[in-house]
């Protein structure tokens, strides 16, 4: 069983709608956790980071924490068809150095 | 600020021939990271520099594999010999090793074994 778990999708939503996602994991000494967007034919760029449970907002993109139930969300408010890219969460701990140990992604699919 | 340059985009090799990728980390960090993702999946980590020092290879296939970064600036991976199943997206990040956990991602080598 891989550490770090996320529904490959497609995930297929029309414009304006809300994009959820998420990941699962099992490593509880995970210390921070981040949302990764990747373009086709492009290196995974930096969305959101946080280090603590509980909500953290940013423009349209709010990322959700729950460490007890070892469980990560990304939602995305007024969905656009810029945003169709695989969303990649990514988990670390400041002991590994920084290593992070990434889900599969979602391919997420908006539509006009 | 030019992002983390990496070289070449696609390369297609025979299997049992050589390979290998260049990567221009971001200018002032001094920790360099070279991934691999396979088709479908999450990037994993090959190796972590910090400066010239490889101070996580943990990962690194060491019997084909090899990675230098000589004057803690720029930094090469290479195959030998690469095999069928070496067919990925190779990514190099890097980051400045202080504040924010994550770091820049390069555009990666995509890498197709024949």
């Amino acid at each position: 069983q891989k550490e770090v778990e996320q529904d490959p999708g497609p995930l297929s939503v029309p414009e304006g709608a809300i994009v959820s996602l998420n990941c699962t994991y099992s490593n509880s000494a995970f210390q921070y956790f981040m949302w990764y967007r990747q373009y086709s034919r492009k290196g995974p760029e930096l969305l959101m980071y946080t280090y603590s449970s509980g909500n953290k907002e940013d423009g349209r993109f709010t990322a959700q924490v729950d460490k007890s139930s070892k469980y990560i969300s990304l939602f995305i408010r007024d969905s656009q068809p810029s945003d169709s890219a695989t969303y990649l969460c990514a988990m670390g701990k400041q002991a590994a150095g920084n290593k992070l140990t990434f889900g599969g992604g979602t391919r997420v699919l908006v539509k006009p | 600020e030019a992002g983390v340059v990496q070289s070449p985009r696609y390369k297609i090799i025979e299997k049992k021939q050589p390979v290998a990728f260049w990567c221009n980390p971001i200018s002032g960090h001094n920790t360099l990271y070279w991934y691999r993702q396979n088709l479908g999946q999450g990037p994993e980590l090959l190796i972590r520099y910090e400066n010239e020092e490889a101070v996580d290879d943990s990962q690194l296939p060491k019997d084909r594999f090899s990675a230098e970064r000589l004057k803690g600036v720029d930094s090469t991976l290479k195959i030998q010999p690469a095999e069928l199943g070496d067919s990925a997206v190779y990514l190099c990040a890097s980051s400045s090793g202080q504040g924010l956990p994550g770091y820049t991602f390069g555009s990666g080598t995509r890498l197709t074994v024949v």
